[in-house]
C-alpha cells in the first residue's frame, strides 16, 4: 500500500505568482486535508476535501484553493503569492467520512516565495 | 475553537532513558480525539498515539504511553527506553469527533544522545 505523496518537495515562486502544489492520497483513502506549517510553528489546517468536494475550511483567503479529483488526488493552488505563505504545506489523507481518524500524512512541499 | 498548548523548551534525553513531553487542551466539545505525532527532518507528519476523550484507559502504542488527565485537559507523551531514532520535534494535535480537521500545539525539540 503507498503513502501518501506530495510534489514537488521544493518550490520556489516570486511574490505575486501563482502556485500549485499535488497530493496524492493513501490507496483507499477518500479524503485530503491540507495544512501549512509556518518555521517553527505546527500545521494550521486550510481546508479539507471530501469525495471531491470542500468539507470545511480554516482561517485562510480565497486565493488559497483546492481541488479534489475523482481518484482522490488532490491540489492546492495559491494565487497572488506573499513572502508569508512562505512555509511547508503538507497533505494527509484518510480513509474518509467524519470520525474516523486514520490521518496519513505526506513528506510535504517545501514553498520559498521571495 | 480548540488550542493545544505546548511549552516546554527543546529537551535533551539520555538514550534509553524516558522522555514526557507535556500536552494541555482547551476545547468546548463534549467528544475529541487527542493525538500524538513525530516530525523527523524530513518534514513527514508520523502518527504514534491516539486517545479518545471517552476512552477509560490510556493509550498505550509499544514504547508511546499516553497519559490522559481529562479533568486537568491534558495529554502527555510518554516515550519509553529512548533510541537515537527517537530525535525530532513532537507534536501534539486535537480534533472533535465528527470533524476531521486537527489542531495542532507548536511542538517539542528532543534530542536524544548516546
Amino acid at each position: 500500500e503507498t503513502g501518501v505523496t506530495q510534489s514537488p518537495t521544493h518550490l520556489i515562486k516570486t511574490r505575486g505568482q501563482q502556485v500549485t502544489l499535488r497530493c496524492s492520497s493513501q490507496s483507499g483513502h477518500n479524503t485530503v486535508s491540507w495544512y501549512q506549517q509556518a518555521l517553527g510553528q505546527g500545521p494550521q489546517f486550510i481546508f479539507q476535501y471530501y469525495r471531491e468536494e470542500e468539507n470545511g475550511r480554516g482561517n485562510f483567503p480565497p486565493r488559497f484553493s483546492g481541488l479534489q479529483f475523482p481518484n482522490y488526488s488532490s491540489e492546492l493552488n495559491v494565487n497572488a503569492l506573499e513572502l508569508d505563505d512562505s512555509a511547508l504545506y503538507l497533505c494527509a489523507s484518510s480513509p474518509g467520512g467524519t470520525g474516523d481518524y486514520g490521518y496519513t500524512f505526506g513528506s510535504g512541499t517545501r514553498l520559498t516565495v521571495v | 475553537a480548540q488550542k493545544i498548548t505546548q511549552t516546554q523548551p527543546g529537551m535533551f534525553v539520555q538514550e534509553k532513558e524516558a522522555v514526557t513531553l507535556d500536552c494541555t487542551y482547551d476545547t468546548s466539545d463534549p467528544s475529541y480525539g487527542l493525538f500524538w505525532y513525530k516530525q523527523p527532518s524530513s518534514g513527514e507528519m508520523i502518527f504514534l498515539i491516539y486517545q479518545g476523550s471517552y476512552d477509560q484507559q490510556n493509550a498505550t502504542e509499544g514504547r508511546y504511553s499516553l497519559n490522559f488527565q481529562k479533568a486537568r485537559k491534558s495529554a502527555n507523551l510518554v516515550i519509553s527506553a529512548s533510541q537515537l531514532g527517537d530525535s525530532a520535534m513532537y507534536f501534539c494535535a486535537m480534533s472533535p469527533y465528527g470533524n476531521n480537521r486537527l489542531a495542532f500545539g507548536k511542538g517539542n525539540q528532543v534530542v536524544v544522545i548516546p
